[in-house]
């Protein structure tokens, strides 16, 4: 079982609506990225966050995609507004010292 | 930009073969290189890492990282049908910065 817990397992959206997904690090890892994986297993690296605070993010997500991590409450990725082309596996991860885990992802179907 | 290159895309070897899967990577000054499983609906889960030169052997499998070249490789020891998933070559620079994922492999073993 994955030491970081990611909810809901699955969330399906209309295009236009709001997509929230929640991922709990494990503990002690101060770092949490989000990956988003499409159906090719094709991975894009979104947002980082180092104790709350981001670290590096790319361009999409600054735009429709919001995240953050605050200190004692889970980490959470908000699509504002849905896409079609947002339909994909949604991974969270951990880290400390080069040591990576992942959570078993959200996957969101948007129709 | 680091690139990962897997090869080959996919693969089917009778249970009980030896398993070779390859990635080239780009950046010569990546620090990790990181071999991960993913089963269909899963989260990635590591199986084994390797940051210097040489190789490493844990259970089964073994990797080799010629940094000269580029490349690393992950051997599968006597295979099982449970082997049977994606295996991804992940790389990264900093202990705390996004790793970069290849496309993977998708290997399966027949009973």
């Amino acid at each position: 079982n994955s030491k970081v817990i990611q909810t809901p397992r699955y969330l399906v959206k209309g295009q236009g609506q709001k997509a929230k997904m929640r991922c709990i690090p494990e503990k002690g890892h101060p770092v949490v990225f989000w990956y988003q994986q499409n159906k090719n297993n094709e991975f894009k690296f979104l947002i980082n966050f180092q104790n709350q605070e981001v670290l590096q993010q790319i361009d999409m997500t600054e735009k429709r995609f919001s995240a953050e991590c605050p200190s004692n409450s889970p980490c959470s990725l908000e699509i504002q507004s849905s896409e079609a082309g947002d339909s994909a596996l949604y991974l969270c991860a951990s880290s400390s010292n080069s040591d990576y885990t992942f959570g078993s992802g959200t996957r969101l179907l948007v129709i | 930009q680091e690139k990962v290159q897997q090869s080959p895309e996919s693969l089917i070897v009778p249970e009980g073969a030896m398993v070779s899967l390859n990635c080239s990577f780009s950046d010569s000054a990546s620090q990790s290189i990181w071999w991960y499983q993913q089963h269909p609906g899963k989260g990635p889960k590591a199986l084994i890492s390797i940051f210097s030169n040489g190789n490493k052997k844990e259970g089964r499998l073994t990797v080799y990282l010629n940094r000269a070249s580029l490349h690393v490789s992950l051997h599968i020891k006597d295979s099982q049908p449970s082997d049977s998933a994606v295996y991804l070559c992940a790389v990264s620079n900093y202990g705390n910065e996004k790793i970069t994922f290849g496309a993977g492999t998708k290997l399966t073993i027949k009973p």
